[in-house]
């Protein structure tokens, strides 16, 4: 069964560094998620893409974080400098161009953050 | 706009007891619904999902849930709880422009 792939799994960097997290997601999957989820909160939707398009972008810190889907394919999702407050699991996820409002997201295993 | 309600942020029942979880969703039309779970550390798994076909879904692990127009709500429940049905659950609604909306959570406990 096709996954959504995320790696690393886990950082553990020091505030002020450079983070980087990669995402894959299904093969033909035309958009992908960036969520943020603290400890014991539900997932906040950092951005959607529409293929290489960005199409909502409104809950990114844009003065630290970035995101790009160069080919459509796969994402990177940049933090820089990171702070404490970031500490938290950024999840990918991915679903197919379905008609509108029938789509399914599939969820990668997510990489856990952690800013000392 | 849309929006969902969980209406128990923790539920506690013994293991082979019926499981309830409570799900409200606010939208000016009938939306596509869904629920996820998440053991710790783990991304998010889907359960199962309305989308304005059959008003009872069944999903995996003998979870199943029904959606109830007149009550706007989709609870969640499974007749018998398994240990490894402890976990955090969301609801979640998505809007005609593939925007979700996640609930705020419930945690599940499920107490031998």
């Amino acid at each position: 069964e096709a996954e959504v792939a995320q790696s690393p799994r886990y950082k553990i960097t020091e505030k002020s560094q450079a983070v980087a997290f990669w995402c894959d997601p299904i093969s033909g999957h035309a958009t992908l998620y960036w969520y943020r989820q603290i400890l014991g909160q539900g997932p906040e939707l950092l951005v959607q893409f529409q293929d290489e398009s960005v199409v909502d972008d409104s809950q990114l810190p844009k003065d630290r974080f970035s995101a790009e889907r160069l080919k459509g394919v796969d994402s990177t999702l940049k933090i820089q400098p990171a702070e404490l407050g970031d500490s938290a699991m950024y999840l990918c996820a991915s679903s197919p161009r379905g008609r509108a409002g029938t789509d399914t997201q599939y969820f990668g295993p997510g990489t856990r953050l952690t800013v000392l | 706009a849309q929006s969902v309600t969980q209406l128990d942020s923790h539920v506690s029942v013994s293991e082979g007891t019926p499981v309830l979880l409570r799900c409200n969703y606010s939208s000016s039309y009938s939306p596509s619904l869904f629920w996820y779970v998440q053991h710790p550390n783990k991304g998010l798994q889907l359960l199962l999902k309305y989308t304005s076909a059959a008003t009872l879904v069944k999903g995996i692990n003998g979870f199943e849930a029904e959606f109830k127009k007149s009550e706007t709500s989709f609870h969640l429940t499974k007749p018998s709880a398994h240990m490894s049905d402890a976990a955090e659950y969301f609801c979640v609604v998505l809007n005609t422009g593939n925007q979700f909306y996640f609930g705020t959570g419930t945690s599940l406990t499920v107490i031998p």
